[in-house]
């Protein structure tokens, strides 16, 4: 299995522009998380689906944060626009039955700096 | 809101010792996990410990768990260099999202 895939790994914007990453999650994962990891504030959980039906966004920043989840073997998390303090880097990781019970599955992140 | 703290931030060993790092965590738990972040990269599954478990061991892995602390450890025996990393405890919050702390960063020097 290839693992939990994120694309792009690194991008680098202007503020004001729109950034959009994407998640694949493992085959046959019911859940899917996107978390976003600074220096100062840890890793933070920002929404995650069942399903691929949003099931708690109360991490979502704010109405410039939106993640999507059309299918199941596909996630995207748009920030629009963007600003110098969503630098960092976004996690997406995928679960057979959540963090309640089983383990998740790490993507290697994407790293997002705004300038 | 974190729910797990490690304690020490930072810790420094050097080959062939052993590394403790501690948990604290704030509301009842069904299980908590460890997971551990090489640089650069993403998080990887270590140990996941059950509330009804006061111990559980995995390879050069020994982690506890005391509920009535709200706390828990984790042990790594004779320390290699390739142990260097960042080590998370994560407890799931209401829900199945897993919430974690902000980390040990261990360094092991050869």
């Amino acid at each position: 299995d290839a693992g939990v895939i994120q694309s792009p790994r690194h991008e680098v914007t202007e503020m004001g522009q729109e950034v959009t990453l994407r998640c694949k999650p493992i085959s046959g994962h019911d859940y899917l998380f996107w978390y976003r990891q600074t220096m100062m504030r840890g890793l933070e959980l920002l929404i995650y689906f069942n399903n691929n039906v949003p099931i708690d966004d109360s991490g979502m920043p704010e109405d410039r944060f939106s993640a999507k989840m059309p299918n199941a073997s596909f996630s995207t998390l748009k920030i629009q626009p963007s600003e110098p303090r969503d630098s960092a880097v976004y996690f997406c990781a995928s679960s057979k039955a959540g963090g309640y019970s089983g383990e998740l599955f790490f993507g290697e992140g994407s790293r997002l700096t705004v300038l | 809101s974190q729910q797990g703290e490690e304690d020490p931030q930072a810790l420094s060993i050097q080959e062939g010792e052993n590394a403790t790092m501690n948990c604290s965590y704030k509301t009842s738990i069904n299980n908590l996990q460890w997971y551990r972040q090489n640089s650069g990269r993403g998080l990887v599954h270590l140990i996941l410990i059950r509330s009804n478990e006061r111990e559980k061991h995995s390879g050069r892995l020994r982690v506890t768990l005391d509920t009535s602390k709200k706390s828990s450890s984790l042990l790594i025996t004779a320390s290699r260099a390739a142990d260097t990393a960042s080590y998370f405890c994560a407890t799931p919050r209401a829900g199945t999202a897993l919430i974690f702390g902000k980390g040990t960063t261990l360094s092991v020097s050869s």
